[in-house]
């Protein structure tokens, strides 16, 4: 089946450092990730979607300064949170899509958690 | 827009138990229809989808039946397992809405022996 992963699963960082997390489709080309925010106990929030060689569409109220995201290859995508401060610890979550449709389905990278210090 | 409403947790099911996850929603035109689960520390996974109204999803002895008269699509299953444990997330996909995912709040199911 259609994997999807992440790097790096977990990352501890200091505060005002940024940190950079790779999304993979390995079996697979993605002309569509998605990236999601998920807060404990709670629903997947997205925040962009990434097409391959274009720029990411950000949902309304993300930052795109401080979360940006780099679609460079059909089988990469990157989200980099910049200058990261404890309120943006959170696990993320990417997903990529094989089609265009709405009955393409996404499959999803295991996460990433992010602890700012 | 698009909405998806689940019922809330947590669900607490003895093994073998059977299990009913209500998930209605909102929608414009006709929607794709999705349920993921995510077990602890790990990403979500597609469980089962239906794309056209009375599709039924299947997958691991879980069913799904796409309702478009009650807009409804809400996951069975005959008899829970201990691993069956996890959240359960229901979802949509139309056109409308720029082929995004939008789902619900998720379900945790606690199944004991």
């Amino acid at each position: 089946g259609a994997v999807v992963s992440q790097h790096p699963s977990w990352v501890i960082c200091k505060s005002g450092t940024s940190v950079k997390i790779e999304c993979r489709s390995l079996d697979f080309q993605a002309t569509t990730m998605f990236w999601y925010r998920q807060f404990p106990k709670q629903s997947l929030m997205l925040m962009a979607t990434s097409n391959e060689g274009s720029k990411a569409t950000y949902e309304q109220g993300v930052e795109k300064d401080k979360f940006l995201i780099n679609h460079a290859s059909l089988t990469l995508s990157t989200l980099t949170v910049t200058s990261a401060h404890p309120e943006d610890s959170s696990f993320y979550i990417c997903s990529a899509r094989t089609g265009a449709r709405d009955t393409d389905t996404q499959y999803f990278g295991p996460g990433t958690r992010l602890t700012v210090l | 827009g698009n909405s998806v409403t689940q019922m809330e947790g947590p669900v607490t099911l003895s093994e073998e138990a059977f299990l009913t996850i209500n998930c209605t929603y909102t929608a414009t035109g006709y929607p794709s229809l999705f349920w993921y689960v995510q077990y602890p520390g790990e990403g979500l996974q597609l469980l089962l989808k239906a794309t056209k109204a009375d599709d039924k999803g299947s997958n691991k002895g879980f069913e799904a039946t796409y309702r478009k008269e009650t807009t409804s699509f809400h996951l069975e299953k005959g008899s829970v397992q201990v691993s069956d444990s996890a959240v359960y997330f229901c979802a949509l996909s139309g056109p409308r809405g720029g082929n995004k995912l939008t789902f619900g709040t998720g379900t945790q199911l606690k199944v004991e022996l």
